[in-house]
């Protein structure tokens, strides 16, 4: 199975910065990468899929990039709706995996 | 609109049985296959198990190879999970999901609201 691994796991920001995280693959993934926003008691919400493609209504400010075994997801200005969790999703091979979250708080 | 809303879930004992459905709108359901992923409460997502469009084809997660069972009937734009042997790890929100159907690759574009399985005595 291929292991995703995201970093940190927990980051506090303020509204108006530039955060990153990072998901690392055990193996190529080539650019087959998925990130999600997930909020307490809701249905992760698809931001990102092939490493860098927006999903349609997805604000411009989220972007990814990365191919092989290294990702990133950026958020480029911290709004308050941005304050959840984020996971990274491999969609090379089943079994598919999902890194472990990262939590964004309100610093 | 697309929508799924999946039903099912509830307190179960330790090794019974439950059977989770997912009803679709929106979109035609036999032309996407569809997948349940599962969230214990306070941890992350873990994908269960996958269907092809026309049910031909299923995977599942090695930790539910055995006791779990996807099926489908697109006449009724219904996906279905059957758990057995119910174990208290199996404990979580379950989702059903579609796929985002980016050639080669597997993306969740939208999710249901899922639903709670308890497994406690």
């Amino acid at each position: 199975d291929i292991q995703m691994t995201q970093s940190p796991s927990s980051v506090s920001a303020s509204v108006g910065d530039r955060v990153t995280i990072t998901c690392r693959a055990s193996q190529d993934i080539d650019r087959w990468l998925g990130w999600y926003q997930q909020k307490p008691g809701k249905a992760p919400n698809l931001l990102i899929y092939a490493a860098s493609n927006l999903q349609s209504g997805v604000p411009s400010r989220f972007s990814g990039s990365g191919s092989g075994t290294d990702f990133s997801l950026t958020i480029s200005s911290l709004q308050p709706e941005d304050f959840a969790t984020y996971y990274c999703q491999q969609g090379y091979s089943v079994p598919l995996t999902f890194g472990q979250g990262t939590r964004l708080e309100i610093k | 609109q697309v929508q799924l809303l999946e039903s099912g879930g509830g307190v179960v004992q330790p090794g019974r049985s439950l059977r989770l459905s997912c009803a679709v709108s929106g979109f035609i359901f036999r032309s996407y296959a569809m997948y349940w992923v599962r969230q214990a409460p306070g941890k992350g997502l873990e994908w269960v198990a996958v269907i092809s469009e026309h049910g031909n084809d299923k995977y599942y997660a090695n930790s539910v190879k055995g006791r779990f069972t996807i099926s489908r009937d697109n006449s009724k734009n219904t996906m279905y999970l059957e758990i057995s042997s119910l174990r208290a790890e199996d404990t979580a929100v379950y989702y059903c999901a579609r796929d985002l159907r980016v050639t080669g690759t597997v993306y969740f574009d939208f999710w249901g609201q899922g639903t709670l399985v308890t497994v406690s005595s």
